[in-house]
């Protein structure tokens, strides 16, 4: 069936460090790829969404490309703030939501 | 602003008890779901309803039923509580089956004693 692995956490970086977070995904069809952010306290909340290959989503200085030739959708942030720290998944559609292990990112000031 | 609500943030349950996790949206979404969060293992799918009166299984139904009476409410209930399901329950909405665009509650800490 259909799975998505990303870099397992925890995670720590400095404020103004560059984030990256791996995700791979298997699939038999061509889902669409999310990324969704747990900050502490709340429940999931759409970060970003790619629908097709080559498409890249972005919001909030967060970025992701849809790459079907390594099956990646890898998140990046150039500069990170504390506001950052919280849980990241990874998830693909097909149509139901599937989602990775979760990365939890802390950022210190 | 729209939303999804989870009727209790934590909930303490004895071994064997009959619970009933209660989740209610007012976007007057077709579809709910409802999932468990666990460290390492990310969120799983338990049930999800596609209309009214409709229901499926996820990937781990096992010791889980739900009921949607009606089109705002959508219920998970654990016939006999035991330990191993201790764990964070997300309900979410969406009006789009593709994923897009889901809403999630703020979650029910549920732990079995």
């Amino acid at each position: 069936g259909d799975s998505v692995t990303q870099m397992e956490g925890p995670v720590t970086l400095s404020e103004e460090a560059f984030l990256t977070i791996n995700c791979t995904y298997t699939a038999t069809g061509y889902p669409s790829l999310f990324w969704y952010v747990q900050y502490p306290g709340e429940g999931l909340q759409l970060l970003l969404k790619a629908t097709k290959a080559d498409d890249k989503g972005s919001n909030k200085g967060f970025e992701a490309t849809y790459r079907k030739e390594t099956t990646s959708f890898h998140l990046e942030k150039g500069s990170v703030q504390v506001s950052d720290s919280a849980v990241y998944f990874c998830a693909l559609s097909d149509p139901k939501l599937s989602f990775g292990a979760g990365t939890t990112v802390t950022v210190r000031a | 602003d729209v939303k999804v609500t989870q009727s209790s943030r934590y909930l303490v349950k004895r071994t064997g008890e009959k619970v009933f996790l209660e989740c209610v949206q007012d976007m007057d979404h077709e579809n709910m779901f409802w999932y468990r969060q666990d460290p390492g293992l990310g969120l799983r799918l338990i049930y999800f309803s596609y209309d009214v009166k409709m229901k499926e299984k996820g990937d781990i139904p096992e010791g889980y039923s739900v009921s949607r009476e009606k089109k705002e409410r959508f219920s998970l209930i654990l016939e006999s509580a035991s330990t191993n399901q201790t764990s964070m329950y997300l309900c979410a909405s969406s009006k789009d089956r593709r994923g897009d665009g889901y809403t999630f509650g703020s979650g029910t800490r549920l732990t079995v004693v």
